[in-house]
């Protein structure tokens, strides 16, 4: 099965500071990638699918680039609300595997 | 306004069964895969399985195959996972979860159910 990584498990940044989460593939997944948010005790959160593709509602401090097996997650100019976990998910094919995650904390 | 409406989950004993669901509405349900997602406390997510628009395709995470079924009824608007020979390893909060337009991203998410697994 494809694994999916992370990197960094966790980072610690200031406000406006720009953040910057890679999600790897362990083989090719096109661009069939989505990032979620989760906040301290609340339920997951659409952020970007199909690497790129901001979903509606999303700020757009918030951008997804990468193709293949390496993708990121950038927030442009970290503000307070953004604390949260980023998980990465492959979806081209099951298992619908998600990263481990990164905690991000201000 | 799409709503997910998770029920079902609760405390059971190790080696027993249990059947969640998930009440959908806000959307044509029948066009769109579902998916089961858990997230053991203080862990990451998990993707547990997922069932096309129409029911004919299921995919199981192998940490469950075999013991979870998810299934859909499109007549109901609903959303099911039956859950046997349950673990410790098992407990759990469980999102229902929406596909996206054609593809098996999750779109939104239910508020989730808890099952615990203990004796």
């Amino acid at each position: 099965d494809i694994q999916m990584t992370q990197s960094p498990s966790s980072l610690s940044a200031s406000v406006g500071d720009r953040v910057t989460i890679t999600c790897r593939a362990s083989q090719g997944i096109s661009d069939y990638l989505a990032w979620y948010q989760q906040k301290p005790g609340k339920v997951p959160k659409l952020l970007i699918y199909a690497a790129s593709t901001l979903q509606s509602g999303v700020p757009s401090r918030f951008r997804g680039s990468g193709s293949g097996t390496v993708f990121t997650l950038t927030i442009s100019s970290l503000q307070p609300e953004d604390v949260a976990t980023y998980y990465c998910q492959r979806y081209n094919r099951a298992p619908f595997t998600f990263g481990p995650g990164t905690k991000v904390d201000i | 306004e799409v709503q997910l409406l998770e029920s079902g989950g609760g405390l059971v004993q190790p080696g027993g069964s249990l059947r969640l669901s998930c009440a959908v509405s806000g959307f044509t349900f029948s066009s769109y895969a579902m998916t089961w997602v858990r997230q053991a406390p203080g862990k990451g997510l998990e993707w547990v399985a997922t069932i096309s628009g129409n029911g004919g395709r299921t995919y199981n995470a192998d940490s469950v195959t075999g013991r979870f079924i998810i299934s859909r009824d499109n007549s109901k608007n609903t959303l099911n996972l039956q859950m046997n020979s349950l673990r410790a390893e098992d407990t759990a909060v469980y999102y229902c979860s929406k596909g996206g337009y054609g593809d098996y991203r999750i779109d939104f998410w239910g508020q989730g159910t808890l099952v615990i697994v203990s004796s």
